[in-house]
Formats: structure tokens, C-alpha cells, sequence
């Protein structure tokens, strides 16, 4: 499982508040993605980190923001969450030899 | 941008019989990886199978092969012997091979059944 783990598993909140989201890895990968699913989209990047401090956009990145204060987290935060944001969201860190994502278990996030 | 389409929504198969899943790409990238990611109701992403475009020679694991044809931009995952395990969703996608920007875009998705 590469090491990944996500906290919270679940959590509901309501429309306004502020969330953040844990991505912990063991394994000292230098890339770590931050993904929403939706039904009929897949998943969709919003951020990514290519180091400690050094993080950027993806595709889907407003309404949020990210840190990487150690190599080891990743945080995901909705400064003021929206029922947009009601979503499934997966961490995933890029394996250096293979290229290849590997993902946390997900964390499903209800804005009401 | 990269885009990945899945035209196949839902499919199902007997058990033991072989189901091939459909995907194509739209890159004028050169170097790039293609990932089949199965997702059971667990939620759980589990890599099934990856492959390098500039390989030939069609990536197989176990009972998961694929048919990569990249001139017509065409990646499908072929399921053989299916199990009733097998049951999931799964997920096409894309990544460049270069740079720090190599984000992974995906398929919509094929919800696959496997039924006794």
C-alpha cells in the first residue's frame, strides 16, 4: 500500500467552515498529489508537491490550498468549504523508479 | 492538455470468461506511461497494470493483458478467466514521462460486473 495514510476517513461539515485534509506517507517519496473523484470525472488533480515547500496547481485547484512543511505530509486545506466540495479525495505519492502513483485509502468529505 | 476516454460506462461478463475494456488518449507528448487503476467498492486505487509508450511489447500481469496501439492512440485492458473478484470499477490514465508537471489524468471510468 506504499505507505499512505489519510486522515479523516470521513468527515461532514458544513458549508463555510474550514477543513484540512492529511496525506502521511513512511517511505520519503519526493512527489505527493492531492486528487478529488466525482462521478463521470475520474479523478481530477487539484495540487501536487515536488518537495518540501515546493508545491503547484492542478487542474481543479480553486477553493483550495496545500503545504508541505515535511517531506513526510501533505496537507489539503478548503479555507471555506462548499457543497461543490462534497467529494471523495485521494493522496497519492509518484514511485522514483517506476514513475508510478501509488494512492492513499481516500477520504470522503460532505459539505452540507 | 492530455484527455483519456472510457466509451464503455458499464459492462459485465460471466465468470471465467475474457472481457476487454476500451480506452483511448489524446497526447502530441512522445514519452508517456499508461495506467489501468481497478477501484472496488473498498474505495481502494490498486495499480492492475502500467505501461511504458515507448515499449512495443504489450505489458501483462497475470490474467490482465493490454493491446497498446499508439498510433491510433488506443490502450485497452483485456481480462482473462474472470473472477467474481474482479468486480470494480476501472480506471484508465495518462501520465507524461517528463518533468515535474506529470500530473496522471483519467478516464470517466467502466463499471465492470462479474456475475456467477
Amino acid at each position: 500500500d506504499a505507505g499512505i495514510t489519510q486522515s479523516p476517513r470521513h468527515k461532514v461539515t458544513e458549508t463555510g467552515t474550514p477543513v484540512t485534509l492529511r496525506c502521511h506517507q513512511t517511505e520519503n517519496h519526493r512527489y505527493m498529489y492531492w486528487y478529488r473523484q466525482d462521478p463521470g470525472h475520474g479523478l481530477r488533480l487539484i495540487h501536487y508537491s515536488y518537495g518540501v515547500k515546493d508545491t503547484d496547481k492542478g487542474e481543479v485547484s480553486d477553493g483550495y490550498s496545500v503545504s508541505r512543511s515535511k517531506t513526510e505530509d501533505f496537507l489539503l486545506t478548503l479555507e471555506s468549504a462548499t457543497s461543490s466540495q462534497t467529494s471523495v479525495y485521494f493522496c497519492a505519492i509518484r514511485e522514483g523508479r517506476t514513475d508510478t502513483q501509488y494512492f492513499g485509502p481516500g477520504t470522503r468529505l460532505t459539505v452540507l | 492538455a492530455q484527455t483519456v476516454t472510457q466509451s464503455q460506462p458499464e459492462m459485465s461478463v460471466q465468470e471465467a470468461e475474457t472481457v476487454t475494456l476500451s480506452c483511448t488518449y489524446d497526447t502530441s507528448e512522445s514519452n508517456y506511461y499508461l495506467f489501468w487503476y481497478k477501484q472496488p467498492p473498498s474505495r481502494q486505487m490498486i495499480l492492475v497494470i502500467r505501461q511504458e509508450a515507448y515499449k512495443q511489447q504489450n505489458a501483462t500481469e497475470n490474467r490482465f493483458s493490454v493491446n497498446f496501439q499508439k498510433a491510433a492512440k488506443s490502450f485497452s485492458l483485456k481480462i482473462s478467466d474472470s473472477q467474481l473478484g474482479d468486480t470494480a470499477m476501472y480506471f484508465c490514465a495518462f501520465m507524461k514521462q517528463m518533468g515535474d508537471n506529470n500530473d496522471m489524468r483519467f478516464g470517466a471510468g467502466t463499471r465492470l460486473t462479474v456475475k456467477p
